[in-house]
């Protein structure tokens, strides 16, 4: 059964870091992993898409990472900002199924 | 495009009563899905559709029902509401082709429901 989990499910760092959120999942057998960003009371919203013959994908400032062998996602945010602040989870679709499974999020605070 | 739209976005009913959620797609998108939200848990799969005609459980099926007549529309129907269903509940859809592959995941707004 797969499993998606990210630790820490808090995060709390000054304006201008660099930071890494963490995704591990149990089974390396995927089609893609996606991750999104959700903002108090709202939606989510799918910030960047990676298909399981992926490593990589950027958009902006966000550069997510894959490695299905050891199970792990990275979502790095470059030059934080107080408008990052927000819950990010990742989410894989396996390849044995049709449901897409959630990690349970990482609530970002970026202080200014 | 309006994307993925749900109604309605609160909602308050007691014990018993019965309701259906509404969640309409305008991308033509073949896979939907309905999630709750719970604080902790985060995001457990209730029902998903790979296409008109067809549904199937999720994680957290019991209590809800789904339909999925045509490609637009994905209701999900609450029996008999019990407190422990409240909670907020998402709608998502995206593509899906025959190889079970899928594109980027779209979600929409959310109904907050509170049983009482």
């Amino acid at each position: 059964k797969q499993e998606v989990t990210q630790i820490p499910a808090a995060l709390s760092v000054p304006e201008g870091e660099n930071l890494v959120l963490n995704c591990s999942f149990t089974d390396s057998a995927i089609y893609n992993l996606q991750w999104f960003r959700q903002d108090p009371g709202k939606g989510l919203t799918s910030l960047l898409l990676i298909q399981s013959s992926q490593r990589e994908q950027t958009s902006g400032r966000l550069n997510a990472s894959l490695d299905k062998s050891s199970g792990r996602s990275t979502l790095y945010i470059a030059a934080s900002q107080p408008g990052d602040s927000a819950t990010y989870l990742c989410a894989v679709k396996p390849s044995s199924a049709s449901k897409i499974i959630f990690g349970s999020g990482t609530r970002l605070s970026i202080r200014p | 495009n309006a994307g993925v739209t749900q109604t309605p976005k609160f909602q308050v009913l007691k014990t018993g009563q019965s309701m259906t959620l509404q969640c309409a797609q305008d991308m033509n998108h073949e896979y939907m899905s309905w999630y709750r939200q719970d604080p902790g848990m985060g995001l457990r799969l209730i029902h998903y559709s790979v296409g008109a005609g067809i549904t199937d459980q999720g994680e957290v099926p019991n209590g809800y029902n789904v339909s999925r007549s045509t490609t637009e529309d994905f209701p999900l129907r609450l029996l008999s509401a019990a407190p422990s269903q409240t909670s907020v509940y998402f709608c998502a859809s995206q593509r899906h082709n025959s190889g079970g592959n899928t594109d980027t995941q779209y979600f929409g707004p959310g109904t907050r429901l509170t049983v009482l």
